[in-house]
């Protein structure tokens, strides 16, 4: 899991600020993903992509934003509109065919 | 909608002796389950995972059985040791995720296991 690379390990956001997350990865993967994982629940999909330049929503990509300019690339938004934003956020990514997703360090967001 | 259903929420169990975590879903379509271990703050790492063409694998202390009809699978730890506390998810594939990779998660299980 080492060509995972979130950045940066914690992030405080002020009220009505966009922050973004980073997430990187060198392991020639086409599909990349981020989760929101609360205090004792599982993970929530928030966005997923396949190749670059094409993204979904998740189930819970309100008050979120994303883009996959590049391959390696798959950073975060999380906008003002996302009113409770305090998470622990992860980024995974996977190879093609049936492989399994595999994650970065996370990033843990608060609220100032 | 599709869900994934993870029992117990937590679990202790003395050095030495077995832990079992069982987890149901609902999406018949889904075909592959992963289990991650995630130790406190840590991302979470994919320990085994099954296939449906398959209804056992294991590896060393580790061993995921798969009943396919009633929609189960768990997660079998023997000769537990102090090293496997953690929070466990189990995760199963969406309809459609050949080509997506999609996952559907479990709640988690604590495990801690007492020296």
């Amino acid at each position: 899991d080492g060509g995972i690379t979130q950045s940066p390990k914690y992030l405080f956001r002020k009220e009505g600020q966009n922050v973004t997350l980073s997430c990187e990865q060198n392991l020639n993967h086409d599909a990349m993903y981020w989760y929101r994982q609360d205090p004792g629940q599982g993970l929530r999909l928030i966005y997923y992509s396949q190749i670059v330049n094409d993204f979904q929503k998740g189930d819970i990509a309100e008050g979120y934003s994303v883009s996959r300019e590049k391959k390696e690339s798959f950073p975060l938004t999380v906008t003002s509109a996302q009113k409770n934003p305090t998470a622990f956020y992860l980024c995974a990514s996977r190879g093609r065919g049936n492989q399994p997703q595999h994650f970065g360090d996370g990033t843990r967001l608060s609220i100032l | 909608g599709e869900n994934v259903e993870q029992h117990p929420s937590t679990l202790s169990v003395q050095e030495g002796d077995s832990a079992v975590i069982k987890c149901t879903y609902s999406d018949s379509a889904s075909n592959y389950f992963p289990w991650y271990k995630q130790e406190l703050g840590k991302r979470p790492q994919l320990i085994i995972d099954i296939r449906s063409n398959v209804g056992e694998k294991k590896d060393q202390r580790i061993a995921v059985t798969l009943n396919k009809t009633a929609k189960h699978f768990s997660l079998h730890i023997t000769e537990t040791q102090p090293e496997d506390s953690a929070v466990y998810f189990c995760a199963a594939s969406m309809r459609g995720s050949s080509n997506t990779g999609k996952l559907i998660f479990g709640q988690g299980t604590t495990l801690q296991v007492k020296p």
